[in-house]
């Protein structure tokens, strides 16, 4: 199985800063023959089911707010929120879909400062 | 709008097997996504399961494949989950999906939780 690891394991930043999340699979994950990165983000809030907020590693899901983004490749990747905002509050998960199965990262807890 | 309910016992004994079904509406059984089980255990991370698609062709997690049935009727729109031999480790809340072929999971239900307990 691929591992994932996601530093750190929480974060607290200040209304209206910059949150960044790292993730770093044991493998690539990506796949040269269409150059695509099999890397997704979520987003779980308590007593809520995850939400898929990127995939291919830096494509926002539909109705996604701009200030989520996500970069890097093969073996390294970042999740960002440029502007925090109150309801941003949760628990972030990274995931390679490259093989199966698909495996998620230990999750980063994101709070307010 | 893809709706997903899961349903089932929230109490299961110990090496009895776990039956979940979840019920799919918004969006047709039949077509090129695949279904998927994903579990969390209180306070802890996600572990995927297993997946079918509309043909029945299954993908499971090596460590549970041995104790692992997913199954899919299309005409009732369900996909169902069976976990023999149950311990306590498999206590969880348990998620059906919607995987995206090649994909990650798109569409999310509310989950159940399932203790494992006597």
């Amino acid at each position: 199985d691929i591992v994932m690891t996601q530093s750190p394991d929480s974060l607290a930043v200040s209304l209206g800063e910059r949150a960044t999340i790292n993730c770093k699979s044991s493998q690539t994950v990506l796949y040269s023959s269409n150059n695509n990165n099999y890397l997704g983000w979520y987003q779980q809030k308590p007593g809520q089911p995850p939400k898929l907020l990127i995939y291919w590693a830096s494509t926002r899901e539909s109705g996604v707010p701009d200030r989520f983004s996500g970069s890097g490749s093969g073996t390294d990747f970042t999740l960002t929120i440029s502007s925090l905002q109150a309801e941003d509050v949760a628990i972030y998960y990274c995931q390679q879909y490259y093989s199966t199965p698909p495996t998620f990262g230990q999750g980063t807890r994101l709070e307010i400062k | 709008q893809v709706q997903l309910q899961e349903s089932g016992p929230g109490l299961v004994k110990p090496s009895e097997t776990l039956s979940l079904t979840c019920a799919v509406s918004g969006y047709s059984t039949s077509s090129d996504y695949y279904w998927a089980w994903i579990r969390q255990p209180p306070g802890k991370g996600l572990e995927w399961i297993g997946s079918i698609n509309h043909s029945g062709t299954t993908y499971y997690n090596p460590s549970l494949k041995s104790r692992i049935t997913i199954s899919i009727d299309t005409s009732k729109k369900q996909v169902s989950l069976k976990l023999s031999s149950v311990t306590a480790a498999d206590t969880a809340v348990y998620y059906c999906g919607r995987d995206r072929a090649r994909g990650p999971t798109d569409h999310w239900g509310q989950g159940t939780l399932v203790t494992v307990s006597s």
